[in-house]
Order: C-alpha cells, then sequence, then structure tokens
C-alpha cells in the first residue's frame, strides 16, 4: 500500500524569502502526486500534481514542486512567499488502484 | 463551474440525534469519496464509491455511520445515534476515476454534537 510523509508539522518564513514543504512517499508502481492547500473553513484545494514527464511542476499561485525519484520525495516550493500563501498544505499519493492517501499536512505560516 | 456542494456547512446537534450530511458531486465525476477531518486524526477517508457503488468503506468508524449514493448526482452520510466523539468537519470529494486524475473538495460540514 501506498503511504506519503509531511515530516514537518510546522513551516515558518518570511515574506519574500523562497518556501519549501516537504514530502516523501512510498509506493509501488508509478506515482501519482499531488499538492493541496487549505485555507481556514475551507475544503482542500488543488494545487499541482505529477503524472509523468518533466520533474518540475509548475502549479497555481506561483508554487511548483520537484519530483525526485531517487530521494522519493516531492517537495514543494515558491521562490517568493506571501503572507497570504499561510494554510494548511497536504501532499497526496494515489496508484492505479485509484487508492489515494494524504499526509497528515504541514501548517505554513509566512510573517510579514 | 460548480464544485461540489455540501450541505448543511453547519450543524449542531444533541448526541443520540440522527445526522444526515448531504453531498452533490461535480457533474459527470464518477468517483466520490467522504472524508473526516479532526484536529487529533487529521483527515480520515470513510468510504469511496466508483459509479454509486460503495467500493471501500473500511474507514467507516461504526455501524452507526452509513453512507448512499442513489444516483450520480448525490450522495449522503448518515450517523444514527450521533455521539460527541463524531464531532469533526466532514468533507465531500469528487473526481474522475483515473488515477492522474485529482480529487475536488467541497467546504465541508462543521457537525457538533453536544
Amino acid at each position: 500500500a501506498q503511504s506519503v510523509a509531511q515530516p514537518e508539522d510546522q513551516v515558518n518564513v518570511a515574506e519574500g524569502n523562497p518556501l519549501t514543504v516537504k514530502c516523501t512517499y512510498s509506493v509501488s508502481g508509478n506515482p501519482y502526486l499531488f499538492w493541496y492547500v487549505q485555507y481556514p473553513n475551507r475544503g482542500l484545494q488543488f494545487l499541482l500534481k505529477y503524472i509523468t514527464g518533466d520533474n518540475l511542476v509548475k502549479g497555481s499561485y506561483g508554487f511548483e514542486a520537484e519530483f525526485n525519484k531517487s530521494q522519493t520525495s516531492f517537495h514543494l516550493k515558491k521562490p517568493s512567499a506571501l503572507v497570504s500563501d499561510s494554510a494548511l498544505y497536504f501532499c497526496a499519493v494515489r496508484d492505479n488502484n485509484n487508492d489515494m492517501r494524504f499526509g497528515a499536512g504541514t501548517r505554513l505560516t509566512v510573517k510579514p | 463551474d460548480a464544485g461540489v456542494i455540501q450541505s448543511p456547512r453547519h450543524e449542531v446537534t444533541e448526541m443520540g440525534q440522527e445526522v444526515t450530511l448531504r453531498c452533490k458531486p461535480i457533474s459527470g465525476h464518477n468517483s466520490l469519496f467522504w472524508y473526516r477531518q479532526t484536529m487529533m486524526r487529521g483527515l480520515e477517508l470513510l468510504i469511496y464509491f466508483n459509479n454509486n457503488v460503495p467500493i471501500d468503506d473500511s474507514g467507516m468508524p461504526e455501524d452507526r455511520f452509513s453512507a448512499k449514493m442513489p444516483n450520480a448526482s448525490f450522495s449522503t452520510l448518515k450517523i444514527q445515534p450521533s455521539e460527541p466523539r463524531d464531532s469533526a468537519v466532514y468533507f465531500c470529494a469528487s473526481s474522475l476515476t483515473r488515477g492522474s486524475q485529482p480529487q475536488h473538495f467541497g467546504d465541508g460540514t462543521r457537525l457538533s454534537i453536544l
């Protein structure tokens, strides 16, 4: 069975600095990897996905993620953080059996 | 396009009462998921439907919980009788049934059992 780990409960960065939210995965076969963001009192919103091809995936709101097969990682990145990026971020992995697993989430706080 | 629609947004009721949560998936999506989110346990998958048929209900915590999908545009999650430990935010999500497709979430129902 596949699984995903987000090793950091909380990430704090200053506005304008680059941010990274970490994710590692375990899956048999080819992984489909996703990042979601959750704002207060809202559902999870899809940010980006990796299916195949270029290891650097670009998504919504200036976010990108890098797929690293050798390290089984899919870290979320943004070159310059905004205060409005403060939210809860979830990494997820899905296989061809349609079984999707979410990480525990990482709370990102961007300080002015 | 309309997203996943859940109702009610908030529900407060006394323990022992029946609670029914409702979900309308995105039109054309053939997979539907019910999740529960709490501070202690994070996001938990309760049940998954494909083409209106329950495929995996291993996450349903107890017999007090039941879910139905009578047609492609409507699903319910029922708790009877409700208990205070059922208090959580319940999310419905839908997707196309292909591994590469993301799930689209509703804004949830915040359930409080007194």
